[in-house]
């Protein structure tokens, strides 16, 4: 399994509150990546980083920013939870290469986070 | 948005194999295929990819046809650890990674 440690696992917050979501990774891969699933909707992509002080907006960004001061760290941060930001939350990790090597991604295990 | 067409579920009987289909009508010629699958809550795990040859590996077998328009990938003894939802994925280098619906597949004891 990828080294790969989301923290908290599970955290119920209130609306209005700032949460942030910690990734650690020991791979020490290049991007970083913030997807949230939903029902319905399947696996999103939130934000990204491509190296240190380096991000970019997914396709569901509004509502998130992300910090990653260190390689093997990435931080999302909710700065004001809403009740639709209740969801799952994964972080991946890809190391940068060439294209004949085809790279993978490979996921955390995931944070549950409920906003009430 | 997804670039792939995958059935919405599929059944497969316990030490069957199972036949996954994936239709990319749409691919380019640098752009691999991946699968992977997700066990119920927890993390997408990574199964296999490639680009125009066959695969193997540990898990499953992936075959790529000559067009490259679609691809099956094969779980050549399917588990009943093997139920989850499996996903097709095109994707070429400096492409994020879009998951689509995938298919639920059922093992059944």
């Amino acid at each position: 399994d990828a080294g790969i440690t989301q923290s908290p696992r599970h955290k119920v917050t209130e609306t209005g509150t700032p949460v942030t979501l910690r990734c650690h990774q020991t791979e020490n891969h290049r991007y970083m990546y913030w997807y949230r699933q939903d029902p319905g909707h399947g696996l999103r992509l939130i934000h990204y980083s491509y190296g240190v002080k380096d991000t970019d907006k997914g396709e569901v960004s509004d509502g998130y920013s992300v910090s990653r001061s260190k390689t093997e760290d990435f931080l999302l941060t909710l700065e004001s939870a809403t009740s639709s930001q209740t969801s799952v939350y994964f972080c991946a990790i890809s190391e940068s290469g060439r294209i004949s090597s085809g790279n993978t991604i490979y996921f955390g295990e995931g944070s549950w986070l409920t906003v009430v | 948005d997804a670039k792939t067409t995958q059935p919405t579920s599929m059944d497969c009987a316990e030490g069957r194999a199972a036949n996954l289909p994936c239709n990319h009508s749409t691919i380019s010629g640098n752009e691999y295929v991946y699968w992977y699958r997700q066990i119920h809550s927890q993390g997408p795990q990574y199964i296999i990819h490639g680009l125009k040859n066959n695969e193997t590996n540990e898990m499953a077998s992936l075959i790529i046809t000559e067009d490259r328009k679609s691809s099956t990938l094969i779980l050549p003894h399917a588990t009943l650890r093997d139920t989850a939802v499996y996903y097709c994925i095109v994707r070429d280098y400096g492409q994020n990674f879009v998951f689509g619906p995938g298919t639920r597949l059922s093992v059944l004891p």
